[in-house]
């Protein structure tokens, strides 16, 4: 089976930065991706990483090690409307995502 | 608004009914997925259809029955389920070429079983 680990809940006020982790032992892998999902809305996709490194997007970046097995999203410069649940996802075949079970992030003022 | 449209919205149903979900995609995605996502608990992977081809079950129990017509749409139909199979259904679309394409996600299902 597939293992994704990431923690449940994190508290940051606007306008810092959150650091979200997410570690991983799956039986392949062929990229990493994390979404964003608003209560009672879609998962949207945020990023995708297949190569060791950081991808930037925005106020938003995503880091890889595939030989840590370990990922994370950076969220900077925070706005109350990045309160949402995130969600690391490990591609580990053609087409089958295994999600973490995510974490909810609170943004306060 | 992601290109995925998912109806109804919202469902509940008795053990003894029988319902249909459904899912259309407008992206011109050729895989198609239900996933279940119950509360504090990671998405599951129920079924992946990949040009109308179902090429995943993931030990989903019978009541459960998908059914792929097309590319574009993508049904889940219910029958005698539990209480426990109460959750957010989601569907979601990709193009699957070289691998490493997102998913898009519909808004869901909330499922209700009395």
């Amino acid at each position: 089976g597939q293992n994704i680990d990431q923690p449940t809940e994190m508290t940051a006020t606007e306008g810092a930065i959150v650091q979200i982790n997410c570690t991983y032992q799956t039986s392949g892998f062929n990229g990493l991706f994390w979404y964003q999902q608003h209560a009672g809305e879609a998962p949207t996709f945020l990023s995708y990483n297949v190569l060791d490194g950081l991808e930037e997007k925005g106020r938003f970046s995503s880091f890889l090690s595939r030989s840590k097995g370990y990922s994370y999203l950076l969220l900077k410069e925070l706005q109350m409307k990045d309160s949402a649940s995130y969600l690391c996802a490990v591609r580990d075949g053609d087409y089958k995502l295994s999600f973490g079970a995510g974490t909810t992030v609170t943004v306060r003022a | 608004e992601t290109g995925v449209t998912q109806t109804p919205r919202h469902l509940v149903m008795g053990m003894t009914n029988k319902k249909s979900l459904k899912c259309e995609q407008h992206l011109g995605h050729n895989a198609m997925y239900w996933y279940k996502q119950s509360a504090k608990k990671p998405l599951e992977l129920m079924f992946v259809y990949n040009f109308k081809e179902q090429t995943e079950n993931n030990s989903v129990p019978s009541r459960f029955s998908p059914e792929c017509p097309n590319s574009s749409h993508l049904f889940l139909h219910l029958h005698t389920l539990q209480p426990e199979d109460s959750a957010l259904y989601l569907c979601a679309s990709s193009q699957e070429i070289a691998g490493g394409h997102e998913q898009y996600f519909g808004p869901g299902t909330r499922l209700t079983v009395t």
